[in-house]
């Protein structure tokens, strides 16, 4: 069974720059959720996409986007990068819509510093 | 707004030493809280969930509780290897898959 994977797994940017973060879901998960580590403090939910549909969105602007393809995989866009975008980004992916059983499966994350 | 807080924000232990960490939450309706636990530099690792009051689970050294307003999780005798920062989250109604985290505790067990 393969488990969730990130890539890449650090980067460097500048202010206004934009990037694209990658995940792979786990194997026969069809739901993807983001979220915003910050250094020091739990994860921050940014979105949940289901079935390539946004479903959900938390307290992070417009220029915070994702994707979700149609072999589940997803990718997290953030537009005119700021000092306090830096952080762990994780990807986390479940099966169906509510997630019954409640298990998030995280991946490794990537480590985003914006200069 | 729902919150989350666990406390103490840092716990160091001696080898074998047992105790709590705590979480607390106010939600407007629970439909679960998890424990996950993270090592440095790495994604979380999902441990336990409880949906219900009196509900308890157990993983080897770990034991996880809930009431109505938080949940312990206990470790009995533990060793360096459960050094690590253990976080708890909360799934409201009608928030889907999303989880609210708390800040997490970080854990240090001295051999």
């Amino acid at each position: 069974e393969t488990g969730v994977t990130q890539s890449p797994t650090h980067l460097i940017k500048t202010r206004g720059q934009q990037v694209t973060l990658r995940c792979s879901s786990q194997s026969g998960h069809n739901t993807v959720s983001w979220y915003q580590q910050a250094l020091g403090q739990g994860p921050q939910f940014i979105f949940q996409y289901y079935r390539e549909e946004e479903n959900g969105r938390g307290n992070f602007p417009p220029r915070f986007s994702g994707l979700q393809f149609p072999n589940y995989s997803s990718e997290l866009n953030v537009n005119a990068l700021e000092l306090d975008d830096s952080a762990l980004y994780l990807c986390a992916s479940s099966l169906g819509l509510a997630g019954h059983t409640g298990e998030l499966f995280f991946g490794e994350g990537s480590r985003l510093t914006v200069l | 707004e729902d919150q989350v807080t666990q406390s103490p924000e840092a716990l160091r232990l001696q080898e074998g030493e047992s105790s709590s960490l705590n979480c607390s939450y106010t939600v407007s309706g629970l439909r679960g809280l998890f424990w996950y636990r993270q090592d440095p530099g790495k994604g979380p690792e999902f441990l336990f969930t409880l949906y219900s009051a009196g509900e308890e689970k157990e993983k080897e050294r770990l034991k996880a509780t809930l009431t109505k307003k938080e949940s312990f999780l206990h470790i009995t005798a533990p060793k360096p290897e459960d050094s690590a920062t253990y976080l708890c989250a909360v799934r409201v109604t009608g928030a889907n898959s999303k989880l609210t985290f708390g800040k997490g505790i970080t854990l240090s067990v001295r051999p």
